[in-house]
């Protein structure tokens, strides 16, 4: 069972390049998310999913695409890279109620010079 | 998102016991509440969750307050593996996301 996987680890961009971070999971989870962590600062949902086909933002979404056509994948679209966006980020599933626990992968640390 | 606070930081020794406190003044009724712990350089994992009564589990043991304003979780016996940022969420039992705050970070001394 490898629960949430997350590729590439590392990622080196150049400003204006575009690039999918992707987010896979087994569990048959309905709901799935991306959030962000700047150094020292909490967790930001930047987008979430619940269930394919649905997709909603979060609370910062500018800068970032996704799209649900299965269960098992969530990936995240940065479309123009920007400095801004240099952070690691992290996909989470887990079951809709609030009555299951969330799993989230190692994260992948993106660098965008 | 019913919000949540949480100190700063905490300090252990080794091999006590750890009571890390969660304010949350504004739950409502079908609000759980969620522990999750990050180590350094690593994706949030789940400790415990919970609705009103304590809850046991090998890692964790939660306590919640009568009126569910505040929670506290407790590590029994704290390591040196368990220094890492301790969050308090609350989720809904439909769907919601999962906001995290700043957490606790706690160091446990030797």
């Amino acid at each position: 069972n490898a629960g949430v996987t997350q590729t590439p680890k590392f990622q080196v961009l150049k400003t204006g390049q575009s690039m999918t971070l992707q987010c896979a999971q087994d569990m048959n989870h309905e709901y799935m998310s991306w959030y962000r962590q700047d150094p020292g600062m909490g967790l930001r949902l930047i987008h979430y999913s619940v269930g394919a086909g649905i997709t909603d933002q979060g609370e910062v979404p500018n800068g970032y695409n996704v799209s649900r056509s299965t269960t098992e994948d969530f990936p995240l679209r940065l479309l123009s890279a920007a400095p801004s966006q240099t952070s690691v980020y992290f996909c989470a599933s887990s079951y809709y109620e609030g009555t299951t626990e969330a799993f989230f992968g190692q994260g992948t640390r993106l660098t965008v010079v | 998102d019913a919000k949540t606070t949480q100190p700063n930081s905490m300090e252990s020794n080794e091999e006590e016991p750890v009571h890390l406190p969660c304010n949350h003044s504004t739950i409502s009724g079908t609000d759980y509440i969620h522990w999750y712990r990050q180590l350094p350089s690593q994706g949030p994992e789940y400790v415990i969750h919970g609705l009103t009564s304590n809850v046991n589990n090998r890692m964790a043991s939660l306590a919640i307050a009568e009126d569910r304003k505040s929670s506290t979780l407790i590590l029994h016996r704290a390591t040196l593996r368990d220094a890492a940022v301790y969050y308090c969420i609350l989720r809904q039992y439909y769907g919601q996301n999962f906001v995290f705050g700043p957490g606790t970070r706690l160091s446990v001394l030797p």
